[in-house]
């Protein structure tokens, strides 16, 4: 069975960081590609980051330079490395596998909250 | 003005279709772009549903029901996707999604009321 599983949300202060992980099962991360999608409560969706299977990635000009993507192949698993929160980050972070640009597989979220 | 507009509601009854619009910003042609659909649901992540980019090139979510279907509609440079005999389980968010410039641009999303 395929399965995605976000952890690490939580609150933090503005200016901080915080690492989400997203442990796989059923497939193998470093096969496919892999999404970071974000949605404030109540709002709509934003895409944040991608990692490709050969290792490339790609940000949201909203978080460049301040999220790192990142994978561990022998955990299963895909980290995003956030620094210089803002309040703005608070949201909903999904993990999500991509099947040639199908988002076909969604974690069920991790919450980050940025506040002092 | 944004990379996609949706319609922010729709309203429907039991039984009649439903065609959710995604409209590209003047200047992006939608011929050449696959569109995402989405369905999100409350307290539950987004589920694929499908995407077209043409009857030759589309892709139907696993398990998703053949009356989930996309289309487009070059005359307004709008992707759509189409419900037919709506059920009341279909009220949700809808989200569409495209690639554009090497990053994911997804749709501000229409809230769909089967009443």
């Amino acid at each position: 069975e395929v399965k995605v599983v976000e952890s690490g949300g939580g609150l933090v202060q503005p200016g901080g960081s915080l690492r989400l992980s997203c442990a796989a099962s059923g497939f193998t991360v470093s096969t496919n590609y892999m999404n970071w999608v974000r949605q404030v409560p109540g709002r709509g969706l934003e895409w944040v980051s991608i990692m490709y299977s050969g290792g490339s990635t790609y940000y949201a000009d909203s978080v460049q330079g301040r999220f790192t993507i990142s994978r561990d192949h022998s955990k299963n698993t895909v980290f995003l490395h956030m620094n210089s929160l803002r309040a703005e980050d608070t949201a909903v972070y999904f993990c999500v596998r991509d099947i040639g640009g199908d988002f076909d597989f969604w974690g069920q979220g991790t919450l980050v909250t940025v506040s002092s | 003005q944004a990379v996609l507009t949706q319609p922010s509601s729709l309203s429907a009854s039991p039984g009649a279709p439903a065609s959710l619009t995604c409209t590209l910003r003047s200047g992006i042609n939608v011929g050449p772009y696959k569109i995402y659909w989405y369905q999100q649901k409350p307290g539950s992540p987004p589920q694929y549903l499908l995407r077209y980019k043409s009857d030759s090139d589309k892709q139907q979510g696993s398990g998703v029901p053949s009356r989930f279907s996309g289309s487009k509609d070059a005359s307004a440079n709008a992707g759509i996707l189409l419900i037919s005999g709506l059920q009341s389980e279909d009220e949700a968010d809808y989200y569409c999604m495209i690639w554009h410039n090497s990053a994911v641009v997804f749709g501000g999303g229409t809230k769909l009321t089967v009443l």
